[in-house]
């Protein structure tokens, strides 16, 4: 079985500068989520879909950060403008189940620098 | 909001001692997840608990509900067992999504 799939899986830019990551999800896990993991901190969800459906983005800073799921498959969560703090890992999970009560599958992550 | 509290945050022993790692939470929960996290790796989800004991090979995670704690131990560790492991939490203080703890940072030295 393939896993949760993320590219790309380094990225370093400048301060001001975008970018976007994606994810791909295991084949029939309707919630995917995008979680942010600073250096030292445990991940903090960013964005939870059911299918292509927001479930929660209270914690996504939506000034800057943006996400859509497409299609209710793969997934890309864009960054415009970056900002210094934003540097961190990003990690996309996917599960069958809702509400963070089945198995959680992650990917490798995309570890972003901003300069 | 629940509150998760891990214990010890950094744990350094001998290979073959039996490991045990804590997690505390604030509000009633729906599921409790351990993970692991390998350095500058991906996340592994060991276990999903609400309620008793699960083992899995060397791995031994319980939970108690009425005392909002859970435990993961790890009987004759072996250096491969470094790495970080993350208690996150499901439910609880009216929240969806996952509330994670800091994580405890395992180091088997052989």
């Amino acid at each position: 079985e393939a896993g949760v799939a993320q590219s790309p899986r380094y990225k370093i830019i400048e301060k001001r500068q975008s970018v976007a990551f994606w994810c791909n999800p295991i084949s029939g896990h309707a919630t995917l989520y995008w979680y942010q993991q600073i250096l030292g901190q445990g991940p903090k969800l960013l964005i939870q879909f059911q299918n292509n459906g927001v479930v929660d983005d209270s914690q996504l800073p939506k000034d800057r950060f943006s996400a859509e799921r497409l299609k209710g498959v793969d997934s890309t969560l864009k960054i415009q403008p970056a900002k210094l703090e934003d540097s961190a890992v990003y990690l996309c999970a996917s599960s069958l189940r809702p509400r963070n009560t089945g198995e959680l599958f992650f990917g490798e992550g995309s570890r972003l620098t901003v300069l | 909001k629940n509150e998760v509290e891990q214990s010890p945050q950094n744990l350094t022993a001998q290979e073959g001692e039996f490991i045990t790692i804590n997690c505390s939470y604030s509000v009633g929960i729906s599921a409790l997840h351990w993970l692991q996290q390998h350095p500058g790796g991906g996340i592994v989800s060991l276990f999903m608990l609400s309620s008793g004991k699960k083992k899995h090979g060397r791995l031994i995670a319980t939970i108690n509900i009425q005392e909002k704690h859970s435990s993961l131990h790890i009987t004759a560790s072996h250096p491969r067992d470094s790495a970080v492991y993350i208690c996150a939490v499901a439910g609880g203080g009216g929240a969806d999504g996952l509330t994670f703890g800091k994580g405890t940072h395992l180091i088997i030295q052989p």
